[in-house]
């Protein structure tokens, strides 16, 4: 069984830093791109940031660009989501995702499959 | 970056049928596969529709799902509402840079 277990929110001041993590297991971590989306409560999805399963390739949302930096530990099993300079506009929950393939395996190209609870940050002073 | 556009809300009673419009603003959409999700309340998401119009195993024949050229749309059809089916809709696709949802469509059924 897929699971994902994200941990790191919580409450940090406008600038501020926080790191994410994402704890994979039930599957081959190194076979599967995976991705930070968000979501405020009551609106709407975003994706946020994508990594490749080599960890080469990686993707952010214009909204993140320069401040926030995913990466993934093949030993660990994990997915990180740096986040620096935060704002307040990026106070959401923030979800851990596996990526799967249809019919072509590019890693943008690839649906949301598996998704983790969640995490929530909140920036605020 | 393009944008996908969904309209805010959709209702219809039991039994009938609900079509969701995903429309994409720069790109064709026939280029990049479209992804539907299904969000009820309290719920995280999952996938309904997956490479424009694949159904997951799981996922019941009343969805389905198309696109237009022409208009440059991505349509979810839900047939037969049921109750259950009173969710959130995203549609969702890429380009060379991102992975980016429409909206969402609040789905309700009468």
């Amino acid at each position: 069984e897929v699971q994902l277990l994200e941990s790191g929110g919580g409450l940090v001041q406008p600038g501020g830093s926080l790191r994410l993590s994402c704890a994979a297991s039930g599957f081959t971590f190194s076979s599967y791109g995976m991705s930070w989306v968000r979501q405020v409560p009551g609106k709407g999805l975003e994706s946020v940031s994508t990594v490749s399963p080599s960890g080469e390739y990686t993707f952010y949302a214009d909204s993140v660009k320069g401040r926030f930096t995913i990466s993934r530990d093949m030993s660990k099993n994990t997915v990180y989501l740096q986040m620096n300079s935060l704002r307040a506009e990026d106070t959401a929950v923030y979800h851990c995702a596996k990526l799967a393939s249809g019919r072509v395996t590019a890693t943008l190209a690839q649906f949301f499959h598996h998704w983790g609870q969640g995490t929530l940050v909140t920036v605020s002073s | 970056n393009f944008m996908l556009t969904q309209p805010h809300s959709v209702s219809e009673s039991p039994g009938k049928t609900v079509t969701i419009s995903c429309t994409r603003n720069s790109g064709s959409i026939a280029s990049y596969y479209v992804h539907w999700y299904q969000q009820r309340p309290g719920s995280l998401p999952t996938t309904v529709i997956y490479d424009d119009n694949q159904r997951p195993s799981g996922v019941p024949d009343r969805f389905s799902a198309s696109i237009d050229i022409s208009s440059n749309t991505a349509s979810l059809t839900i047939s037969g509402l049921k109750t259950e089916d009173e969710a959130d809709y995203y549609c969702q696709s890429f380009d060379s840079n991102n992975q980016v949802f429409g909206g969402g469509t609040k789905v309700t059924v009468l």
